[in-house]
């Protein structure tokens, strides 16, 4: 069965850092890109970054919302992609989703999600 | 923001069909990606490109774009199709962004 499963999320204090994992099965995880995106309680879907698989360079790009704190990576030999966030804020407060991510000239397709792990940023 | 424009709620009568727009620049270059998403469970993908499902979702959802609008078809509604749905494409700048509708809430009556 392909799987995502997103986990380490939890309370955290603004201006601290927190990493989620993102763990894959039931698939070949390097042949593929993976997204983060996020959903504030009560709120709409949205995009946080993606990394490309190694084939393409394993480049990142990042919503301007979370550039420059928010970094993804991954670790082929364990089907694992992580988001490192630093710098949280109060607004960062989420469920955080994991997503297999395909693309091509016309389209880009998040086929598999995770469960989604939450994530808050308080005192 | 969403970069992509959804009315915020829909309505259809039970076994009727109901069609939720997505409009945006985006949609000129790229297709949307449409995710279907009930109250404290992930989104799943329901259409995707020109007019793809992913395998195990039911017939009566399709797609369709022209212009700088795209559309989510379900003809025959189900209870089960009550649900917030999004629409998210590729930014139209190229640089592998990527922008989400703000959501239309879905129900059958």
């Amino acid at each position: 069965e392909v799987q995502l499963v997103e986990s380490g999320g939890g309370l955290v204090q603004p201006g601290r850092s927190l990493r989620l994992s993102c763990t894959a099965s039931g698939f070949t995880f390097g042949d593929y890109a993976m997204s983060w995106f996020r959903q504030a309680p009560g709120k709409g879907l949205e995009w946080v970054g993606f990394i490309r698989s190694k084939a393409y360079g394993g480049t990142t790009e990042y919503a301007a919302s979370v550039k420059g704190r928010f970094t993804i990576s991954r670790d082929d030999s364990k089907s694992i992609a992580y988001l490192q966030m630093n710098s949280l804020k109060t607004e960062d407060t989420a469920v955080y989703y994991c997503t297999r991510y395909y693309y091509d000239s016309r389209m880009g397709v998040d086929d598999i999600w995770g469960q989604g792990t939450m994530v808050t940023v308080s005192s | 923001s969403s970069e992509l424009t959804q009315d915020p709620a829909v309505s259809v009568a039970l076994g009727q069909t109901v069609r939720i727009t997505c409009q945006g620049d985006s949609l000129r270059s790229y297709y949307a990606s449409w995710y279907q998403q009930k109250p404290g469970q992930a989104p799943v993908l329901v259409i995707y490109g020109k007019n793809n499902r992913p395998s195990g979702i039911p017939d009566r959802f399709s797609g369709s774009s022209s212009g700088n609008t795209a559309s989510l078809t379900i003809t025959g509604a189900q209870a089960e199709d009550e649900a917030d749905y999004y629409c998210n494409s590729r930014d139209s700048s190229g640089n592998h962004l990527r922008v989400f509708g703000g959501g239309t809430k879905l129900t059958v009556l």
